[in-house]
C-alpha cells in the first residue's frame, strides 16, 4: 500500500499564529480527508480534499479557520489559523485507496496553543 | 442517519483469554465496516474490513471480526489477548453513497493485563 507521511508530528504555537501542516504520499490519490482528534477520542472529519477542487467543508469547519491546498495529486496542507488554545489537538490526514478500498492515516500531528 | 455505536468505553482483559470488543452501526444499503488500531501518540493503523462475502474477516495481528446483518454488529475478537493489544481501537463504516467518508465509533480502549 501507499505511504503517508505527515509533518510536523507535534508543535507547540502561540496564541494568533498560524500552523501549515503537510501531508504527502508516495503514490498518486484522488481523495485525501483531514480530521482533528481530541486524545483519547474519536476523529471528527474536517474536510474532504480532491485535488483541482476546492474542499469540502464539514458543519463547524471553515475555510478561513482550516485553508487546505491540494497542488497535486501526491500532495495537501492543513493550515490551522489564528489559533487559540482550543485548537489545541491531534490533526490527521489520510487517504483513499480505491484498489483496496481502505482508508490510510499519517501519523497525526500533536498541536499545543499556549 | 448513518451512525456507529461502540458501548464499551474501555475493556479488559487478562492476557491469554479471549477478547471482543463490540460495534453496533447503521446505515442505509450494504455497509463497508472497518475496525482500525489506534497505539498512543501514532496515527491509526488499520486491523480489517468487511465489504461482501464471508462474514468472518481476519485481520492483521490474529485479529478478527464477524459481521452479523440481523444485529447489524461487527465485533472485533481476538481468540488470545496479549499486553501488546492494549490500545484504542475504533470501528468505523461507510455507506455505499457517503462519497468514500467514514463514520466513526466513539472508540474503546483496551486494556490487556498481565
Amino acid at each position: 500500500s501507499a505511504v503517508i507521511s505527515q509533518k510536523p508530528s507535534r508543535d507547540i504555537c502561540q496564541r494568533g499564529t498560524s500552523l501549515t501542516i503537510q501531508c504527502q504520499v508516495d503514490s498518486q490519490v484522488t481523495m485525501m480527508f483531514w480530521y482533528r482528534q481530541q486524545p483519547g477520542q474519536s476523529l471528527t472529519l474536517i474536510a474532504t480534499a480532491n485535488q483541482g477542487s476546492e474542499a469540502t467543508y464539514e458543519s463547524g469547519f471553515v475555510i478561513d479557520k482550516f485553508p487546505i491546498s491540494r497542488p497535486n495529486l501526491t500532495f495537501s496542507t492543513l493550515t490551522v489559523s489564528n489559533m487559540s488554545p482550543e485548537d489545541s489537538s491531534i490533526y490527521l490526514c489520510s487517504f483513499h485507496d480505491r484498489v483496496k478500498n481502505i482508508q490510510y492515516f499519517g501519523a497525526g500531528t500533536r498541536l499545543s496553543v499556549l | 442517519a448513518q451512525s456507529v455505536a461502540q458501548p464499551e468505553d474501555q475493556v479488559n482483559v487478562a492476557e491469554g483469554n479471549p477478547l471482543t470488543v463490540k460495534c453496533t452501526y447503521s446505515v442505509s444499503g450494504n455497509p463497508y465496516l472497518f475496525w482500525y488500531v489506534q497505539y498512543p501518540n501514532r496515527g491509526l493503523q488499520f486491523l480489517l474490513k468487511y465489504i461482501t462475502g464471508d462474514n468472518l474477516v481476519k485481520g492483521s495481528y490474529g485479529f478478527e471480526a464477524e459481521f452479523n446483518k440481523s444485529q447489524t454488529s461487527f465485533h472485533l475478537k481476538k481468540p488470545s489477548a496479549l499486553v501488546s493489544d492494549s490500545a484504542l481501537y475504533f470501528c468505523a463504516v461507510r455507506g455505499m453513497d457517503s462519497n468514500y467518508q467514514l463514520i466513526w465509533g466513539a472508540g474503546t480502549k483496551l486494556i490487556i493485563k498481565p
